[in-house]
Formats: C-alpha cells, structure tokens, sequence
C-alpha cells in the first residue's frame, strides 16, 4: 500500500529557511516521479516541484532560485529545501506520487508552512 | 502558459441529480494529458479522471470525462451525499510543467 507521510511544517519568519520530509513507504522514491504541491489557506492548488526517476529536478517560477527538490534513496525520503521564504509562500505543502510523471495519483496529508514575523 | 479555467465556479445540486463541470484551457493540451481531483475540506486530494477519461482505480463508475484539445468535461451521472467538494482539472506538458483550474464547488441545494 502506498503511503506518503509529510513532516517539517510550522512557523518561520520572512526570509527564513525549512525543510520539508516525505516519509514514502509501499513503493520506491528513486524510480518514480515525485512531487510537491501546495495550497494556499482557502484557495486552489499550485504546483511547486517535482523530481523525475532520472533525477531532473522542475520548479514553478514562483519559487525557483529558492526552493529545491531532492530524495535520498538510501531512505526511501523525499525533500523540499525551501529558503528565502516569503508571506506568500504560507501553505500546506503535498508531497505527491506520480506513476507516469503526468498526473499525481497518490497524496500525502500534507504539511502547514506559515511564513510571518 | 496554459491557464485552465473550470466553471460555474459553485455548482448547487441535489442528490440523485447529474453533475456537468466543465474545464477550458487556454491551448490545447497534447495527448488529452488533463486529470480531475476531488477534494474534501481537510483532506488531500483525490485523482478521479486521468487522460481525460481514464477512471483511476478505486472511483466509482458514476465518474466519467470527456473531452479533448481546449474543452473537457467531468460528468458526474448522480450525486451520491459524499460526492458534494470541490473538484480541479490539471494538465500536463504546457508551460509550466503542470497547472491547476480554479476549482468548482459542488454544494448541496
């Protein structure tokens, strides 16, 4: 069964830094796509990053320069750095299994970033 | 960029009666790559439509897409009490790399 557990949310100030978890388990981080995604409290959903089985990395221009997606496959974990973090980018964040690279089939709970001073 | 735009943004029905959402994107998606999600208040979201009209697994058969270039359609045959949300299309392969529709609420009259 495929699982996606998301930890590492919470509270920061602008410009500050936090790193994001996804606990995958039932598959293999490392020869999939993986994303992340995220929403704005009360509003829709907005793609952020995703990292292809081949290990090219894509980020939407919002957050590009800033944010970075990576795995460590000796753990079957997925990440998302995130610095230089602005009011907007407060959000749950999804970390997000897609088998074919083209739709996201399985989601995780998500995690709650708040950016404010 | 493809920007997608679903209306009516709030659809208002009874149970037992037929839904139609629709979603325009503003080019033509290759290959049909557009999916739907349902999505719940506090829940993550759920794939119910990939490739435009391919039922991902698990959704009940009372779910059907259609559509193809700019104009899709997800089709809800009658609404089941659980059924009431909020739905997105998402495409694949424009610029960006994926994005998201507005949303439709489905709410009970």
């Amino acid at each position: 069964e495929v699982q996606l557990v998301e930890s590492g949310g919470g509270l920061v100030q602008p410009g500050g830094s936090l790193r994001l978890s996804c606990a995958a388990s039932g598959f293999t981080v490392s020869t999939n796509y993986m994303s992340w995604v995220r929403q704005a409290p009360g509003k829709g959903l907005q793609w952020v990053s995703t990292i292809f089985s081949g290990g090219g990395t894509y980020h939407a221009d919002s957050v590009k320069g800033r944010f970075t997606i990576y795995r460590d496959n000796s753990k079957n974990m997925l990440y998302l750095q995130m610095n230089s973090l602005r009011a907007e980018d407060t959000a749950v964040y999804y970390c997000a299994l897609m088998v074919r690279g083209i739709m996201f089939d399985y989601w995780g709970q998500g995690t709650l970033v708040t950016v404010s001073s | 960029e493809i920007v997608l735009t679903q209306s009516p943004g709030t659809l208002s029905l009874s149970p037992g009666e037929r839904a139609t959402l629709s979603c325009r994107a503003s080019q033509t998606i290759n290959n049909n790559y557009l999916a739907w999600y349902q999505q719940k208040p506090g829940q993550a979201p759920r794939l119910l439509i990939h490739d435009a009209s391919s039922r991902a697994a698990g959704i009940p058969d009372r779910f059907s897409g259609s559509g193809s270039g700019r104009d899709f359609i997800l089709t809800i045959s009658r609404l089941e009490p659980e059924d009431f949300a909020v739905y997105y299309c998402q495409q694949y392969g424009g610029s960006p790399m994926y994005t998201f529709g507005q949303g439709t609420k489905l709410e009970i009259k």
